[in-house]
């Protein structure tokens, strides 16, 4: 998707590891959001962030935590991966009512 | 809980048929609606957003608002084969920049 990517773009890890999954914007826009994708579940939002270093939990914050050192960047950690965080992960950014998201990660963990 | 709620089909729709996808929101505070497309494997693409009570229409879309009702629908005419995809209602429930809850998703299928 023009102006957001997310790497990597498939994953696949052990239980108990940590893992870090990046998205990275060319629009400087200031919201940024990390979505996780599950059957039966829909899009649940994990973390949000309304500028540098500014973030703020979703609704299954839990085992996530995120950072935001640069506009551009809004990184999401899973500190000790769990197989229920296998899912598939988005990122989006917002410029007023216009949401763009990125192609996702797909994480399995094993 | 904030909650939208979608029928999760699958809904099926002869080829050139109107397709008529429901979502209900539980937050009367709700500002702002919308709807997504999502191809399978893809990333979920905005098709429109409504703010007002009433119709919005754009090309072969209308999204329709109730907000008495707490209910959005979104109307697909002359419906393709390149419709068939699962389509994602959307609230900003806060009105702020805190993201959006969406349904679980309806699976449409236009049948040729």
């Amino acid at each position: 998707d023009a102006g957001i990517t997310q790497s990597p773009r498939h994953k696949v890890t052990e239980t108990g590891t940590p893992v870090t999954l990046r998205c990275h914007q060319t629009e400087n826009h200031r919201y940024m959001y990390w979505y996780r994708q599950d059957p039966g579940h829909g899009l649940r939002l994990i973390h949000y962030s309304y500028g540098v270093k500014d973030t703020d939990k979703g609704e299954v914050s839990d085992g996530y935590s995120v950072s935001r050192s640069k506009t551009e960047d809004f990184l999401l950690t899973l500190e000790s991966a769990t197989s229920s965080q296998t899912s598939v992960y988005f990122c989006a950014i917002s410029e007023g009512e216009y949401y763009t998201f990125g192609s996702g990660t797909r994480l399995t963990v094993v | 809980q904030k909650e939208v709620e979608q029928n999760s089909g699958p809904l099926s729709v002869p080829e050139g048929a109107i397709a008529s996808l429901n979502c209900t929101y539980s937050d009367r505070g709700s500002q702002s609606f919308f709807w997504y497309r999502q191809y399978s494997g893809k990333s979920p693409e905005l098709i429109m957003f409504i703010y007002s009570n009433g119709d919005k229409e754009d090309g072969r879309f209308t999204a329709q608002l109730n907000k008495a009702s707490q209910y959005v629908s979104l109307l697909i005419r002359d419906s393709q084969p390149s419709d068939s995809a699962t389509y994602l209602c959307a609230v900003n429930m806060g009105g702020g920049a805190d993201g959006l809850t969406f349904g679980k998703g309806t699976h449409l299928i236009i049948q040729p």
